[in-house]
């Protein structure tokens, strides 16, 4: 079965600092993709990125930076400069093309506090 | 329009009660979903809707029951939910099926069971 793994359940960092989010995904496909999604504290989810396993480029939007490397089976986020407005729980997500998405998991979460 | 909306934003209801949540898509997307996020947890999937019809239904009891009149609406039908049912309850559209289309959600409606 698969599985997304965040080990950081909470983190905090000053502003203007960079913070990494981790995320780990296990599964037998060997086509799949990958979703980070934003939570504020206003409860709606917020699409972020979305990565096929065949697609190992990193990509950068803004101060938003995505490390996807399969041989470690890792799809890492990194906030650069972060502001409080990056306060918000963010969750990785995995979705195997051969069940049709029909096990699309969302990982546990961490949760980035910004301070002032 | 990239927007779902989601409406009531807050209902109480007691354990004998029947209510519906409605959602609404106008982005032209032919699959629908339904979560219900608890407390410090993520999303779980509840309902998938593709091209109107119910294609996963993640094993959820029957108290609730899902509806798709077209392809622009999705409710829930809720009733004689327990307690352990509040949460809050998230729709979302994805432009094709489930899986490799990135989904939007709405602002979700949070249902409190007396």
């Amino acid at each position: 079965a698969q599985k997304v793994t965040q080990a950081q359940t909470e983190i905090s960092v000053v502003e203007k600092e960079d913070v990494t989010l981790d995320c780990v995904y296990e599964t037998r496909d060997t086509t799949y993709y990958l979703f980070w999604y934003k939570q504020p504290p206003s409860g709606e989810l917020v699409f972020l990125i979305r990565r096929n396993s065949f697609d190992e480029q990193n990509e950068i939007s803004g101060r938003y930076s995505w490390n996807f490397q399969k041989s470690t089976s890792s799809f890492n986020f990194t906030i650069t400069a972060s502001q409080v407005v990056d306060s918000a729980v963010y969750f990785c997500a995995l979705s195997e093309a051969e069940n049709y998405g029909q096990n699309f998991v969302f990982g546990p979460g961490t949760r980035l506090s910004v301070l002032p | 329009d990239t927007e779902v909306t989601q409406t009531p934003k807050h209902l109480v209801m007691g354990m004998t009660n029947k209510k519906s949540l409605k959602c609404e898509q106008h982005m032209g997307h032919r699959a629908m979903y339904w979560y219900k996020q608890k407390a410090k947890k993520p999303p779980e999937l509840m309902f998938v809707y593709s091209y109107e019809k119910l294609s996963i239904n993640e094993s959820v009891p029957s108290r609730f029951s899902p509806e798709c009149p077209n392809s622009s609406l999705l409710n829930l039908h809720l009733h004689a939910l327990q307690p352990e049912d509040s949460a809050l309850y998230l729709c979302a559209s994805s432009q094709e099926g489930p899986g490799y289309n990135e989904q939007f959600f709405g602002p979700g409606t949070r249902l409190t069971v007396l």
